[in-house]
Formats: C-alpha cells, structure tokens, sequence
C-alpha cells in the first residue's frame, strides 16, 4: 500500500523556519515527482512545489517562492520543505503527495502549521 | 496562473440522482485536467485525471468530461458515500492551480 506520513508541523512564529517532513513506502520512491500542495483553514487548496525524480527538476509557487526550498533524500524515502520568513498567510495543513503522471496521487494525510506570535 | 472556477459552490441531492459539478478554465488547458474529492478530515483523493480517465478502484458512476475550457464531473447515481468537496486541478502548467471547490450534500 502506497502510503505518504507527513512530519514537523506545528506552531511556528512570523519570520520563524520549520521543516516538514515526509515519510514515503509502498513503492519506488525513488521513479516518482513529488508535490507539496497546502490547504487554507478556509479550505482552498494551493499547489506549493514540485520536485522530480532526481531533483533535477524544481518548481515553486510565486508566494512562497523564495522562502521555502523543497528537497528530497532518495535513500531515505523521504521529502522536505524547509520553509523560512514564515508569515501569517503560511498558516495552514501542508500535505505531500506523489506526482501520478501529473496530478497529485495519493496525498499524505497532513501536518498542521500554524503561524502566529 | 491559470484560474479554475467551480460551479455550483455547493449542492444538496438525493441518494440516486444524478449530479454535475462543472470547472471552467481561464485558458485552454486541453485535456489536463483532474477531479479529487475531499471528505472532512480527511485528504483529497484522487478520481479522474486527463479530464476523463478514472483513477483505479474509484467506482464507474464518476465520470468526467470536456476539454478545452469546460469540463464537467458527473456522479450517474448518488451515494451517501458521495458526500464531500470536489476539487478540480490542470496540470497544463505550473502553478498547478485548483478550483475553489463544490460542496455535495446529500438530502
């Protein structure tokens, strides 16, 4: 079974850095693009960054663009997003989820980040 | 960024009836489209990609259509099951952007 496990969520402060983590299995981590994709308290979605197989390949959404950096560790099934300049607006569930050709498929279950001094 | 707009926002339905949920796109976004659905507390899934093709194990009475511009996500027969928020999502470039979403109630 393909399962994603998101990981460091929590409270952060503005201009404040947290690293989220997540833990991949169930397949060839190592063939597949993956995607950080967040959810505001209201619901919405926003698509935050990609990164290919390789990390050859990374793509980030204007609006964090600059402040967070996605990365990925092949021999440990696992991705990142080191984000920094943390604001307000960041606050959110961040979910990572494998690209399946070019949609996310599946999702991690989420890791909370919440912004705020 | 390409916008995609949902309509309606929400819907309230019986169990068997039919039901449609459509996305319209700001440019030509050929057939790059996917629709997932979100239950609460739960994250989105998955249910057709490439505007049309249906993702494995999700059940035949989801179907969906359109290219170019407009697209339609169909539920032949509805499910208590079925309840949730329907996002749609291109992917015919970056940034990947989703709809705003539809919220389906069941009566």
């Amino acid at each position: 079974e393909v399962q994603l496990v998101e990981s460091g969520g929590g409270l952060g402060q503005p201009g404040g850095s947290l690293r989220l983590s997540c833990t991949a299995s169930g397949f060839t981590f190592s063939s597949y693009s993956l995607s950080w994709v967040r959810q505001f308290p209201g619901k919405g979605l926003e698509w935050i960054s990609y990164i290919s197989s390789s990390s050859s390949t990374v793509y980030y959404a204007d609006s964090v663009k600059g402040r967070f950096t996605i990365s990925r560790d092949n021999a440990k099934n696992s991705l990142y997003l080191q984000m920094n300049s943390l604001r307000v607006e960041d606050t959110a569930v961040y979910y990572c989820a494998r690209v399946q050709g070019t949609h996310p498929h599946p999702w991690g279950q989420g890791t909370l980040v919440t912004v705020s001094s | 960024a390409i916008q995609l707009t949902q309509s309606p926002s929400s819907l309230s339905a019986s169990v068997g009836d039919r039901v449609t949920i459509t996305c319209r796109a700001s440019q030509d976004i050929s057939s790059n489209l996917a629709w997932h659905q979100q239950k609460p507390g739960k994250p989105p899934k998955a249910l057709i990609y490439g505007a049309s093709s249906l993702e494995s194990g999700v059940p035949s009475r989801f179907s969906g259509s359109g290219s170019g511009t407009d697209f339609t996500l169909a539920i032949s027969s509805l499910q208590p099951e079925d309840f949730g928020t329907y996002y749609c999502q291109q992917f015919k470039t970056y940034p990947i952007t989703f709809g705003q979403g539809t919220r389906v109630e069941i009566k």
